[in-house]
């Protein structure tokens, strides 16, 4: 089965609000990715993480590892239309490359 | 520079029919993978190739079987195909190599068995 668990599974927003999207494994993980899923298209790789406690930003995004390696979240601020989607985490292990549920995002104008 | 091409982007097959899909990357990247996406349970690994000449199972193999053509090359084959496989399928490649392992992927294949 799948990893990681991400939750929650539907996050509606209001635009302009902030919200956070957890993935969480029960083992230590060597890496953690994450991509993004609009509406009818194919997911695209933002970030991966190496690091324990690691923090990158990019513009509105804010992608953390955890300290002990088991979770990740993601973090978006004063959330626009554009940030419609679905938001993956993938773990990379031995070449093999698996997701997680996945995060649909829907944003209220 | 295309990246990761996948043919073809829509079918549909009656029940039993067989069908390879076909995907290629100009990426020179070393592992390439097959998923299927269904609604609420996001992206299922089916197998994956971490090198040229070799495969393995991934989460959901059953009903499917995969050649590493060469380097570039992966295909995706439903020998009978069930009502369950309808889904869209997904291909990706990965240089893999260190902590290189961002995947690219295709645009997708939309399969409807009926």
């Amino acid at each position: 089965g799948q990893q990681v668990m991400q939750i929650p599974q539907y996050q509606h927003v209001q635009e302009g609000e902030d919200f956070t999207t957890y993935c969480n494994s029960s083992t230590t993980l060597s890496n953690i990715q994450w991509y993004k899923q609009r509406p009818g298209g194919h997911p695209v790789f933002l970030i991966q993480l190496v690091k324990s406690g690691e923090v990158k930003k990019q513009k509105r995004l804010t992608f953390q590892f955890g300290e002990a390696k088991k979770n990740s979240s993601l973090h978006i601020t004063a959330t626009q239309t554009t940030d419609v989607g679905t938001y993956f985490c993938a773990v990379s292990n031995d070449y093999k490359l698996s997701f997680g549920a996945g995060t649909t995002v829907t944003v209220r104008a | 520079n295309a990246g990761v091409t996948q043919t073809p982007k829509f079918q549909v097959l009656k029940t039993g029919q067989s069908m390879t899909l076909q995907c290629a990357q100009d990426m020179n990247h070393n592992s390439m993978y097959w998923y299927r996406q269904d609604p609420g349970m996001g992206l299922r690994l089916i197998y994956y190739s971490a090198s040229e000449g070799t495969t393995d199972k991934g989460e959901v193999p059953n009903g499917y079987n995969v050649s590493r053509l060469n380097k570039r090359e992966f295909s995706l084959r439903l020998e009978s195909a069930a009502p369950s496989q309808t889904s869209v399928y997904f291909c990706a490649s990965s240089e893999a190599v260190g902590l290189n392992t961002e995947a690219f992927f295709g645009q997708g294949t939309r399969l409807t068995v009926v």
